[in-house]
Order: C-alpha cells, then structure tokens, then sequence
C-alpha cells in the first residue's frame, strides 16, 4: 500500500528559528506538490513539482521559504527565519502525470508546525 | 483565480441518513475530485470526476460532475459514525499545468 511519508510529524519551534519539513513521495509520482492548512484559510497550494522542476512557486513566501527536491525520492521544505504566523498543518502531496492528462494527488499525513 | 464555494460549513445528521453536498465554482472545470480528511491525517480521495454528466459510486458515496462543469455533487447514504470528516471538493481547469483549488470544506457529524 504506497503511501506518501512525510517527517516530522510534530514540530514545535521559536521564532526565529529554521524549520525544514521533509517529504517522500509514492514510487513512481513525478508530481509534488506543498500545500499549508490553517482553520482561515483552508488549503493553499504552496509549491510543485514535475519531474524535480520547479513549476509554481507563486503560493510561497518567497522572502522565507523554500521548496527543493534534491532527488526523486524526496522533497523538502524550509522555513527560515520562522515567524509564529507560518504555524499551520503543512501537507506534501504526489501524483502521476503523462501526456497532458491531470494527476490525482496523494496526500500525506502532514507537519503540524507550531512556532512559539 | 479561480474559487471554489461549499456550504454549509457544517452539517449535521442522524447515522442512516443519507446528506447530499454541493460544491459550485465560478469557471468550468475539466476535472472534479471530492477528498475526506480524518482528524491528524491528510485528505483521502474519495472519487474522482473527469467528464461533464459523469455519475461515479464508490461503496455507499455517489459524485456527479455537473453538466455546466460548473459544479459537482457527492452523496453520502445511509451515513455511518466513520463518515464523519472534513469534505473537500477540489477541481481543475484545462491545461496540463493548471493547479487544484480546493474549496474550504464541509465538517460532516453523525449521530449515533
């Protein structure tokens, strides 16, 4: 049963501190994808991926975060310097595109980030 | 950009009914995906829609992609505590780049 892994699962910080969130995506998904869950907003798509390059980054504070993936196997996402309004569930998503088509996206089970 | 509305923000039933969710956009959508979020976990996803009229079951949850492609519903029937969630829709404009919007989601409790 593939699933996408995503660590930690917890983490709590100060202000000011650097946070980077890791991902991995199922197998075989040439599609990553970074979304932020809070209560006001709901989920706002932060970054993605296909195929290891960067295709919108435009949700993302670009002054404090960061979205890479260094290989195939796993994405990450860095916050530096932390601020206590970057708190939020912070979920990493996969999915297969080819030929144009749409992917479906997998989501994993999310960061849930607290900056003091 | 493109906004998706669902409401109510909550909805409450008694386990066996069946309810009935609407999710209604201001462009037209190629694609309709209806997800489930438990509590601590990331969203699920239920059905998947790609064609405008398309009805899809999966177990006791129907979706349908509206024909204006302009909304899309999910019936859950004879409802069940484990049903209860967070309700996403999300959809997705033509264009192999385009991204998901996801609408706020409905917080579905079930009586036992």
């Amino acid at each position: 049963d593939a699933r996408v892994t995503q660590t930690p699962r917890h983490k709590v910080t100060e202000m000011g501190q650097e946070v980077t969130m890791r991902c991995q995506p199922i197998l075989g998904h040439n599609t990553v994808f970074w979304y932020r869950q809070t209560m006001m907003q709901g989920l706002e798509l932060l970054a993605y991926f296909r195929n290891r390059a960067p295709l919108d980054d435009s949700g993302m504070p670009k002054d404090r975060f960061s979205a890479e993936m260094p290989d195939a196997t796993l994405a990450t996402l860095k916050i530096q310097p932390s601020e206590p309004r970057d708190s939020a569930v912070y979920f990493c998503a996969s999915g297969r595109t080819s030929g144009g088509l749409a992917d479906t996206q997998y989501f994993g089970p999310g960061t849930r980030l607290t900056v003091l | 950009g493109q906004q998706l509305n669902q409401s109510p923000q909550s909805m409450f039933i008694q386990e066996g009914e069946d309810v009935s969710m609407n999710c209604t956009s201001s462009s037209i959508f190629n694609t309709w995906l209806w997800y489930k979020q438990d509590p601590g976990e990331g969203p699920v996803l239920l059905i998947a829609l790609y064609k405008a009229g398309e009805l899809t079951s999966n177990g006791r949850l129907t979706a349908q992609f509206g024909i204006t492609r302009k909304d899309s519903f999910l019936n859950i029937s004879a409802s069940i505590p484990s049903d209860v969630g967070i309700y996403f829709c999300a959809g997705r404009v033509a264009g192999a780049n385009s991204k998901l919007t996801f609408g706020k989601g409905i917080t579905l409790s079930v009586r036992p």
